[in-house]
Formats: C-alpha cells, sequence, structure tokens
C-alpha cells in the first residue's frame, strides 16, 4: 500500500515559521507535491519536489529527503491568510494518480 | 487560461433525481480527474480520464457515470445516489497522465460543486 503520514493540525501566529512534516511510504516514489485549501475552496497546488533538497517560492519552501522518506513544507512570516489545510500528495506506484495525506490545519493568529 | 470551471456550485437533490456536473478547462490538458472529498478530509479520487478515455476508474459505485465528451469537457452524471454521496466533487486536469513524464507535477483544481442528497 501507500500512506502518506502529516500531523493533523498546527498553530503559530502572525510573522512566526512554521514546518508541516510529511512522511510516507511508497513503493516507486516519484516525489512529493503539495497542496493548500481554503476552507470552501479548491486545493491548489504550492509545489513539487522530485530531488532531494529544497525549493523555495517566495514564502513558501518545501523539502524532500528521499533517503528518510519524508518532506516538509516550510512556511516563512506567516500571514492571516495563510490558515488553511495543506496536504501532501504522492503519485501512486504506477504514476497514475496523485494519493493525498490526510491534511494537516494551520491555523495562524494575531 | 489557467482555469478549471465547474458548474453547478451548489446542487440540491432527491435520491431519485438524475443530475449532472459538469467540468471545462482550455488549458490543452490530456488528463481530467473527479475526486469526491467529504468535510476535514483529503480528495479521494474517483476517475482519471486521459486522452478522452476513462483510465482509471476507483471502484466507483455505478450511480456514477463519467462521460468525456471532448478534451476540454469532462461531466459526472449522477443517478439515485444516497444521502452519503452529499460531498464537494472536485474536477481537475494535469498536462499529462503520467508522472515521470513532462508536465504532470501539477493538478489545476476546479472549485467544485457542493453536492446534497436527500
Amino acid at each position: 500500500g501507500q500512506s502518506l503520514e502529516q500531523p493533523s493540525e498546527v498553530t503559530a501566529v502572525e510573522g512566526a515559521i512554521v514546518q508541516i512534516n510529511c512522511t510516507y511510504q511508497t513503493s516507486g516514489f516519484y516525489g512529493l507535491s503539495w497542496y493548500q485549501q481554503h476552507d470552501g475552496g479548491a486545493p491548489t497546488f504550492l509545489s513539487y519536489n522530485a530531488l532531494d533538497g529544497l525549493e523555495e517560492t517566495g514564502r513558501f519552501s518545501s523539502f524532500l529527503s528521499r533517503s528518510d522518506s519524508y518532506g516538509y513544507l516550510l512556511l516563512q512570516e506567516l500571514q492571516m491568510k495563510d490558515s488553511a489545510s495543506y496536504f501532501c500528495a504522492s503519485p501512486n506506484q504506477a504514476g497514475t494518480a496523485l494519493i493525498f495525506g490526510k491534511g494537516t490545519t494551520l491555523s495562524v493568529s494575531s | 487560461d489557467t482555469e478549471v470551471t465547474q458548474t453547478p456550485k451548489h446542487l440540491v437533490m432527491g435520491m431519485t433525481n438524475k443530475k449532472s456536473l459538469k467540468c471545462e478547462q482550455h488549458m490543452g490538458h490530456r488528463a481530467m480527474y473527479w475526486y469526491k472529498q467529504k468535510a476535514k478530509k483529503p480528495p479521494e479520487l474517483m476517475f482519471v480520464y486521459s486522452y478522452e478515455k476513462l483510465s482509471i476508474n476507483e471502484s466507483v459505485p455505478s450511480r456514477f457515470s463519467p462521460e468525456c465528451p471532448n478534451s476540454s469537457l469532462l461531466n459526472l452524471h449522477l443517478h439515485a445516489l444516497q444521502p452519503e454521496d452529499s460531498a464537494l466533487y472536485l474536477c481537475a486536469s494535469s498536462q499529462d497522465f503520467r508522472y515521470g513524464g513532462t508536465g504532470m507535477d501539477e493538478q489545476f483544481f476546479g472549485p467544485g460543486t457542493r453536492l446534497t442528497v436527500l
């Protein structure tokens, strides 16, 4: 089977830095994606790591370590609008569909 | 145009009704997806179309019937649904079908149809 584990909830204050971890167990690994979903909205793509290392896009960065089956999403200079659910996702063994983690609800307070 | 559109936004139907959800994208993507999402849960894959052909059916009950009339459109026909089918139905598209090729890194999601079955 295939599974991705991430914390269910994270809280932080505006301006802080938060890291959302994702550990995975897959047979046949292509890479790790991150999606953001606001309440009532659609998931939107944040990043995709196919190789080890850090990918940076503005305030958000994503990291992957294939040897540790582990990745994380790093959000810096948190803003209230970052309050949302964050999903890590990885393709299935055949590479034909995305499997999502259960999601992490991030609450940012002032 | 980097948008996936879905209609209707909300739908309330009885268990004996027949209705359809519609999805459209004009990004030239060759893969289109239907997901079901319950509150506080991740999206759950239902169907995948690749080059207008059904490639994956994740053991979805036959009361859900997908259709891909052309490369830009995806429909989901609903018939004899149950109250537990109430959920957010998301459509998504991606450039290609298989990871490992180019352009399969990102899926673009539509805003979803919130379905309530009475």
